[in-house]
């Protein structure tokens, strides 16, 4: 079978750092993608990982370990804008464009 | 302005009557892909497509069909909606070189 875990919800406060991690368990793995979608919104591409290691743009950063089959997202200096629901997916093998998502992270940033 | 566009943004249908959701990039993108989102469930994927007349089924394909006749184009068919198939739908489109997709604004469907 096919499936990824994330928590459901994460809470944190302005100017702190969250990590949401995602675990895998998949038939094919290409690499592991990143997206954020806020409320009402469509989801928008944040990063991608096919290496082992981490990758940053920014305030964000995510990480992959092929491995563990365990990657996270690393958001620092947290905003007010960054409360959303932030996505793992899996790009399936050979990059035929198939991609599996994972259920999704609440976050939600207080002041 | 590099964008996927779906229509309508809005639809509510009943049950057996025959519609398409339109899906136009103008990115010159090669993969297209259709998702549908429901509360709790996450984004599954029903269809995606690599080019031109190069289709295959995602993890939920039943009772849609697709079709990919020109490059920029990639409508989602409902033959027959059913309740079930009420959901919010997003289509995107990549170019495969970050593996990153850009998604449409979502089309809410609702079948009664």
């Amino acid at each position: 079978g096919q499936s990824l875990e994330q928590p459901s919800e994460v809470t944190a406060v302005e100017g702190a750092i969250v990590q949401i991690n995602c675990t895998y368990q998949t038939s094919g793995f290409y690499g592991l993608s990143w997206y954020q979608q806020h409320d009402g919104g469509a989801p928008t591409f944040l990063s991608y990982n096919g290496l082992d290691g981490l990758e940053e743009t920014g305030r964000f950063s995510s990480f992959l370990s092929r491995s563990d089959s365990y990657g996270y997202l690393l958001l620092q200096e947290l905003q007010m804008k960054d409360s959303a629901s932030y996505f793992c997916a899996v790009v399936g093998s050979g990059n035929t464009g198939k991609l599996i998502f994972g259920q999704g992270t609440t976050l939600q940033v207080k002041p | 302005e590099a964008q996927v566009t779906q229509n309508p943004r809005y639809l509510i249908t009943v049950t057996g009557k025959k519609l398409t959701v339109t899906c136009s990039q103008n990115m010159n993108h090669e993969y297209m892909s259709w998702y549908r989102q429901d509360p709790g469930l996450g984004l599954r994927q029903i269809y995606y497509s690599m080019n031109v007349e190069v289709t295959d089924k995602g993890d939920v394909p039943e009772g849609y069909k697709v079709s990919r006749k020109e490059k920029r184009n990639f409508p989602l068919i409902l033959e027959s909606p059913s309740p079930n198939q009420t959901s919010l739908y997003f289509c995107a489109s990549s170019d495969g070189s970050d593996y990153g997709y850009t998604f449409g604004s979502g089309t809410r469907l609702t079948v009664v």
